[in-house]
C-alpha cells in the first residue's frame, strides 16, 4: 500500500512570490491534514480537508490556503510568501475524522524563501 | 502555538540500555500517539492509544496513555543503532477537528 506522497520535495522561491504544494493520501483515506515544521518551533497544525471541505485551520495568516478534490488529493497554496514560511511542510491523511483513526505522514516538502 | 512539553530534549545512550520518555500537558486527551522521525523524512506512527490507562507494545516499543489523560510515556527496550532519530509525542481531543498538538521532540543518539 502506498504511503502518503507529497510534492515536489524541495521548492524555493524568493520573497512575495506564491507556492503550492501537493499531496496524494493513502488510498482510501478521506482526511487531509496539513503541518508546518519550522526550526524551533515544531510541528504545528495549518489546516484539515475533509471530504472535500475544509474542516478546520490552526493560527495561520490567511494567505494560507488549500483544497481538497474530489479524489481526495489535497493543495497547501501559500500566498506572499515571507523569509519565516521556510520549513519543511508535511501533509498527514487518516481513515477519517475521529480520533480512533490516526495520521500518517509523508515525507514533506522543504520550503526555502531566498 | 501550544505544545505538549515533551522530556528528555535529548538522550545520549549505548546500544542495549532500555530508554524513556514521557509527554505532559495541561489539558486532558483522548487519543496519544507517538511517533518517530529521521533525517529526510516524515514522522512514522509508532503507537496510537485510545483510552485512558491503556498500555500497548509494538515490538521493543511500550507506550502508556496516563490515566489522567494528561501524560504519557514511551519505552525503548534494548536500544539498537536503528532507534536513532527525533521521537514525538501528540496528543488529540475528539472535539480539536483534527488537530493533533505534539511535544517538542526528544532526540535519540545510540552509541554501538
Amino acid at each position: 500500500e502506498a504511503g502518503v506522497t507529497q510534492s515536489p520535495t524541495h521548492l524555493i522561491k524568493t520573497r512575495g512570490q506564491q507556492a503550492t504544494l501537493r499531496c496524494s493520501p493513502i488510498s482510501g483515506h478521506t482526511s487531509v491534514y496539513w503541518y508546518q515544521q519550522a526550526l524551533g518551533l515544531g510541528l504545528q497544525f495549518l489546516l484539515w480537508y475533509d471530504e472535500g471541505e475544509e474542516r478546520n485551520r490552526g493560527n495561520f495568516p490567511p494567505r494560507f490556503s488549500g483544497r481538497q478534490f474530489p479524489n481526495y488529493s489535497s493543495e497547501l497554496n501559500v500566498n506572499a510568501l515571507e523569509l519565516e514560511d521556510s520549513a519543511l511542510y508535511l501533509c498527514a491523511s487518516s481513515g477519517g475524522q475521529g480520533a480512533d483513526q490516526p495520521q500518517h505522514f509523508g515525507d514533506g516538502t522543504r520550503l526555502s524563501i531566498l | 502555538g501550544q505544545q505538549l512539553n515533551q522530556s528528555p530534549q535529548s538522550m545520549f545512550i549505548q546500544e542495549g540500555e532500555d530508554v524513556s520518555m514521557n509527554c505532559t500537558s495541561s489539558s486532558i486527551f483522548n487519543t496519544w500517539l507517538w511517533y518517530k522521525q529521521e533525517p529526510g523524512e516524515g514522522p512514522v506512527l509508532l503507537i496510537a492509544l485510545y483510552k485512558a490507562g491503556e498500555l500497548t507494545s509494538n515490538g521493543r516499543l511500550t507506550a502508556q496513555f496516563g490515566i489522567t489523560r494528561k501524560d504519557s510515556f514511551l519505552n525503548i527496550s534494548a536500544s539498537i543503532p536503528s532507534d536513532v532519530g527525533i521521537y514525538f509525542c501528540a496528543g488529540q481531543l475528539n472535539n480539536q477537528g483534527g488537530k493533533l498538538i505534539f511535544g517538542q521532540g526528544t532526540e535519540l543518539s545510540v552509541k554501538p
